[in-house]
């Protein structure tokens, strides 16, 4: 079945520093990739999803870039904010699926310090 | 913007007893979604929805049914609560997949359940 692997759990780093976050994936078909935040106590929503042109998703200064060699969807921001402290999912939905099904990833918890 | 409700926002249940989670969503989507999210898990699909009048089984169905009266409207049942059920639960709307697009899918705020 499909499946999706977030390495960190908690990644604390101060703010104005880089950041990426992991994301690796399994699935039979050619999937959409989705990166989530939610920050506390509220819903998560939808940061950034992959193309199927290849091109490098952007928003709010993150970006991801699709590997489908690496099965890799890794999440990058130059400087981080302290807006940025939240927690972060990697998802995906796999090429078959009628209903737009997501499978989640376990999250990473972002923390950044001024 | 996508609006997604839920009720109620936080329900305290007891074990053996019977809890209904309600969502309502204005966006006149026609899938919808109910996950529960747990530290060490992030959120897994308990059952989800093409319209009025179907039910899915998600991932995690053991224990939940489900109900879409309505475009707008999605419940999840719990006939009989345990403490495993213990969870924060949301609802989500979206789109079906188009032509090689895969739509996103709109959260509501979320329901903390404890069952005592």
């Amino acid at each position: 079945g499909d499946s999706v692997t977030q390495t960190e759990g908690l990644v604390t780093l101060t703010e104005g520093l880089p950041v990426m976050l992991n994301c690796t994936y399994q699935s039979t078909y050619s999937p959409f990739l989705f990166w989530y935040v939610q920050h506390l106590n509220e819903a998560p929503k939808l940061l950034l999803k992959s193309f199927t042109d290849n091109k490098r998703p952007e928003h709010q200064g993150f970006h991801a870039t699709l590997h489908k060699s690496s099965s890799s969807f890794h999440l990058q921001k130059s400087s981080a904010q302290l807006s940025d402290s939240a927690l972060y999912y990697c998802a995906l939905s796999a090429g078959n699926s009628a209903g737009n099904k997501l499978t989640f990833g376990i999250g990473t918890r972002v923390l950044v310090r001024p | 913007e996508a609006a997604v409700t839920q009720s109620p926002r936080n329900k305290v249940a007891v074990t053996g007893g019977k809890v209904t989670l309600s969502c309502n969503q204005t966006n006149n989507h026609n899938n919808m979604y109910w996950y529960r999210q747990d530290t060490g898990h992030g959120l897994r699909l308990i059952h989800y929805s093409y319209g009025a009048g179907s039910t899915e089984k998600g991932d995690i169905p053991d224990g939940y049914k489900a109900s879409r009266p309505s475009q707008e409207n999605f419940s999840l049942i719990l006939e009989l609560a345990t403490p495993s059920q213990t969870s924060v639960y949301f609802c989500a709307s979206g789109d079906p997949p188009g032509l090689g697009v895969y739509a996103e899918q709109f959260f509501g705020p979320g329901t903390r359940l404890t069952v005592l």
